[in-house]
């Protein structure tokens, strides 16, 4: 089945040491999503590429980068984990970004910060 | 800026009593409205897409209706494995494919 994979499941790590979570689609979709979701709370949009375009979201920190070396894969750094970074990320898919499409969403990554 | 809200916040239900989820919004110009579940420790999983007032879409239990200042996901005859947290999100025109979600309602449907 197509599908969205996000690695690892769980991520611990320390405050200020750098993190990398991972996104992989077999869906061949153009655009690929980065959320954050905090415990009982909305997910909200990071970035996003659409295709090699990368668009940052203005309220985005510059904490978090991001990186898509293919059509497949994209990553999420976190340069210093701070606590208030403990989330759960979420990637999504869509086929593009000009109509109303819909964003499929990956299994998540529960980041830890101690 | 849009916003979205869910209402109400949590949801308690007897197995078989139907019930609605309510989504208010405040767009620019709407681009769709999409429904998702989400199950503890899970991502979002798709449910609807509604574009326009007046339009509705069933799925088994459920059907999303939707006006022009919000959408109610209706429940019939819930089952336990409809518990879940439910969320509703909006693209607006003037923010591409942006999706903006509200908080959620998390339904718990005993047998």
């Amino acid at each position: 089945d197509a599908m969205v994979i996000q690695n690892p499941r769980y991520q611990v790590t320390q405050f200020g040491k750098p993190v990398t979570l991972s996104c992989s689609q077999t869906l061949n979709h153009n655009v690929m999503y980065w959320y954050q979701q905090k415990s009982s709370q909305a997910p909200k949009l990071l970035f996003h590429y659409y295709d090699k375009d990368f668009n940052n979201e203005a309220d985005t920190p510059d904490n978090f980068q991001s990186r898509r070396p293919n059509t497949s894969f994209c990553f999420l750094d976190i340069r210093s984990p701070g606590l208030g970074d403990a989330a759960m990320y979420l990637c999504a898919t869509s086929r593009d970004n000009r109509v109303a499409d819909t964003q499929y969403f990956g299994p998540g990554t529960r980041l830890t910060v101690l | 800026e849009d916003q979205v809200t869910q209402s109400p916040e949590a949801l308690r239900l007897q197995e078989g009593e139907s019930s609605s989820l309510n989504c208010s919004y405040t767009v620019s110009g709407l681009r769709g409205l999409f429904w998702y579940r989400q199950d503890p420790g899970k991502g979002p999983e798709f449910l609807f897409t509604l574009y326009s007032a007046g339009e509705e879409k069933e799925k088994e239990r459920l059907k999303a209706t939707l006006t022009k200042k919000e959408s109610f996901l209706h429940i019939t005859a819930p089952k336990p494995e409809d518990s879940a947290t439910y969320l509703c999100a909006v693209q607006d025109m003037e923010y591409g494919n942006k999706l903006v979600f509200g908080a959620g309602t998390i339904l718990r449907v005993k047998s």
